[in-house]
């Protein structure tokens, strides 16, 4: 089983749609969450990190589930702007970030 | 503040032949990664540095990847003899250890990446 895993897509959803993706890990002890977004052909970029008690900036909004060991990534009324690859990343050990295989998202008109 | 610097963007090379890319971190992160980015897949972690000691290289192919740090700050990731396989983007990463901290809410600490090297091996 990978370390973290994700649904690589692509998800093709309308301007002002309401998407979610989910990221699962496999280390119970998995310490810290994050969900990077990436432009094609550009480098990762923090989005947000992900909280035990879930955080929300803006239209984004993570939680965390423990008990079943995944972190979600809403998106509420999405624009063109948000089409990119989400990155679900887990520190496993102490500062040692590892990477899901990233969730395509493509909004359109 | 000036972010992570990489070199060359992009390179092009036969198989067999060798590479190496630099990556200069931010000013005062001690911690600094190298990731390897095969089109459609997440970053995979090749080797992670802090300051110039390693930390982690045991998904780095040894037979034909060498990456140092020699004084703690810039650090040089090469590949000799290539293989086609090795076609990606190599990602260099840098971060204030450490990146966890138990209870903490604050993101300060984060992993910031530079723009990457394009390898293609013919």
């Amino acid at each position: 089983r990978k370390e973290v895993e994700q649904d690589p897509g692509p998800f093709n959803v309308p301007e002002g749609a309401t998407v979610a993706f989910n990221c699962t890990y496999s280390n119970s002890a998995s310490q810290s969450f994050f969900w990077y977004r990436q432009d094609c052909r550009k480098e990762p970029k923090l989005l947000m990190s992900v909280y035990s008690s879930g955080n929300e900036d803006g239209r984004f909004t993570a939680q965390l589930n423990r008990a079943s060991q995944y972190i979600s990534l809403l998106i509420r009324d999405s624009k063109l702007s948000d089409s990119a690859t989400y990155l679900c990343a887990v520190i496993f050990n102490t500062d040692k970030l590892i990477f899901g295989t990233g969730t395509r998202l493509q909004v359109f008109p | 503040e000036a972010g992570v610097a990489q070199s060359p963007r992009y390179k092009i090379i036969e198989k067999r032949q060798s590479v190496a890319f630099w990556c200069n971190p931010i000013s005062g992160h001690a911690t600094l990664y190298w990731y390897q980015q095969i089109l459609g897949q997440g970053p995979k972690l090749l080797i992670q540095f802090q300051n110039n000691g390693v930390v982690d290289d045991s998904q780095l192919p040894k037979d034909r990847f060498s990456a140092e740090r020699l004084k703690g700050v810039d650090s040089t990731l090469k590949i000799q003899p290539a293989k086609l396989e090795d076609s990606a983007v190599y990602l260099c990463a840098s971060s204030s250890p450490p990146l966890f901290f138990p209870g903490r809410l604050s993101g300060a600490n984060v992993l910031t990446f530079g723009a990457g090297s394009r390898l293609t091996v013919l």
